[in-house]
């Protein structure tokens, strides 16, 4: 069984820019979990959707937006790219009785 | 809003040693998930606890979780370099209900000296 993959791996991008990053669940999977891991921050919780909605959204400015497809994948959008953007996002999905799954991350770096 | 705190920060310890590692929760626990990361990386799943009193164990690893002093500890016996990384305890937001998502405390990083 595949797990969480996320696309891309790495993404540089200029300050200003828009970033779209993309996750797809374990299949079945229908929540969607997203996260940033600043340096020194920890992880910190972005946006939940299940079922094609929004379910909760942490302390982060509306420059950062998701969405879920029917076929329950994912997609984060970070507009108007800040340097403290820069940051590794994961993205998790939960089921299965194994608790939450996550992917191996995307590396944006804003420049 | 709940918040997680992990003790220590940072650990060295020599191969062969025993550890541990405390998580303490700000609110009531629905759930404590214990995650293992290399720098970098994504979260390997480690272990779930969901009831107060409840111990797991995996090979060398054994989380418990004290529901009255909302607080969960990881114990690693006779450490080995494969045990390096940071652990991360993670926690469920009561509003999210039983799918609700999670939020973590900061991390323990833990280095291994052969």
């Amino acid at each position: 069984e595949a797990g969480v993959t996320q696309s891309p791996t790495h993404l540089i991008k200029t300050r200003g820019q828009q970033a779209t990053l993309r996750c797809s669940p374990i299949s079945g999977h229908t929540s969607v979990y997203w996260y940033q891991q600043a340096l020194g921050l920890g992880l910190q919780f972005l946006l939940w959707y299940d079922e094609g909605e929004e379910r909760n959204r942490g302390n982060f400015p509306p420059r950062f937006s998701g969405r879920q497809f029917p076929n329950y994948s994912s997609e984060l959008n970070v507009n108007a790219l800040e340097l403290e953007d820069s940051a590794l996002y994961l993205c998790a999905s939960l089921g299965g009785g194994y608790g939450y799954t996550f992917g191996s991350g995307t590396r944006l770096t804003v420049v | 809003s709940q918040e997680l705190e992990q003790s220590p920060q940072s650990l060295i310890v020599q191969e062969g040693k025993n550890l541990t590692i405390n998580c303490t929760s700000s609110k009531t626990l629905y759930g404590l998930y214990w995650y293992k990361q290399k720098y970098g990386e994504g979260l390997i799943f480690l272990m779930m606890l969901q009831k107060g009193g409840e111990e797991k164990s995996h090979e060398k690893i054994t989380a418990k979780l004290d529901e009255k002093k909302q607080q969960s500890s990881l114990h690693i016996t006779a450490s080995q370099p494969s045990h390096a990384g940071i652990y991360l305890c993670g926690a469920r937001e009561r509003n999210g209900g039983s799918q609700g998502n999670l939020i973590f405390g900061k991390g323990t990083k833990l280095s291994v000296k052969p």
